[in-house]
C-alpha cells in the first residue's frame, strides 16, 4: 500500500525568504505526486503535480517541487515567500499500481512572517 | 463554470440521527470521492467511485455508505454507526484521464453532531 509522510506539522518563514515544505513517499510502482493548498474553511486547491522525467516541477502561484527519486522525497518549495501564502499544504500520492486510491499526507501549516 | 457543489456548508444533527451529506459536480468527472478531516490528520479517504453505480470502500469506510446513481452525484450518508461523526466533510472529483489528472475539491460540509 502506498503512504505518504509530512514530517512537519507547522513551518515558519519569514516574508521574502525561500520555503520548503516536505513530503516523502512510498509507493509499489511509479509514483503520482501531488500538492495541493487549503485556506481556511475551503476545499483544497490544485498547484502541482508529479511529471515523469521532471526533477524540478513547476506549479501555481510561484511554488514549485523538487523530484527525488533516491529519497523518495517531493518536497515543495517557493524562492520568495509571501504572506498571502500562509495556508495549509498537503501532499498526496496516487496508487496507480494497487487499488488506485489518492491518499494525502497529515497538512503542513505554513506561516509567513511579515 | 464548472466546479463541484457540496450542501449545505453548516449541518448540525443529534446523536443517533442518520444525515445525507450532497455532493454534485458539472465537470462531466468520472470519478468522485469523499474524504473526511480531522485537525492534525489531514484527509482519510472515506469512499470512491470510479464509475456510475460501482463504488469502493476507503480507509474508514465504517458507518458511513455511498450511492452512484448519476455521473453527476455522489451522495454521502453519515449513518448513526459513526462513533464520531464530528468533522469536516469534502467531497472531490477527477476527469480520469490518466493518473496525473488531479483531484478538484467541493468547498466542504461540516457536520456537528451533539
Amino acid at each position: 500500500a502506498q503512504s505518504v509522510a509530512q514530517p512537519e506539522d507547522q513551518v515558519n518563514v519569514a516574508e521574502g525568504n525561500p520555503l520548503t515544505v516536505k513530503c516523502t513517499y512510498s509507493v509499489s510502482g511509479n509514483p503520482y505526486l501531488f500538492w495541493y493548498v487549503q485556506y481556511p474553511n475551503r476545499g483544497l486547491q490544485f498547484l502541482l503535480k508529479y511529471i515523469t522525467g521532471d526533477n524540478l516541477v513547476k506549479g501555481s502561484y510561484g511554488f514549485e517541487a523538487e523530484f527525488n527519486k533516491s529519497q523518495t522525497s517531493f518536497h515543495l518549495k517557493k524562492p520568495s515567500a509571501l504572506v498571502s501564502d500562509s495556508a495549509l499544504y498537503f501532499c498526496a500520492v496516487r496508487d496507480v499500481g494497487g487499488d488506485d486510491k489518492i491518499i494525502f499526507g497529515k497538512g503542513t501549516r505554513l506561516h509567513i512572517l511579515p | 463554470d464548472g466546479g463541484i457543489t457540496q450542501s449545505p456548508k453548516y449541518l448540525f444533527r443529534k446523536e443517533g440521527q442518520n444525515v445525507t451529506l450532497s455532493c454534485e459536480q458539472n465537470l462531466n468527472h468520472d470519478a468522485m470521492y469523499w474524504y473526511r478531516q480531522d485537525p492534525g490528520q489531514g484527509l482519510r479517504l472515506i469512499y470512491y467511485s470510479q464509475i456510475v453505480n460501482d463504488f469502493q470502500k476507503g480507509d474508514i469506510a465504517e458507518g458511513y455508505s455511498v450511492s452512484r446513481e448519476k455521473k453527476e452525484s455522489f451522495p454521502l450518508t453519515v449513518t448513526s454507526a459513526q462513533k464520531n461523526p464530528t468533522a469536516f466533510y469534502l467531497c472531490a472529483s477527477t476527469a480520469g484521464q490518466g493518473p496525473n489528472s488531479p483531484l478538484h475539491f467541493g468547498n466542504g460540509t461540516r457536520l456537528t453532531v451533539t
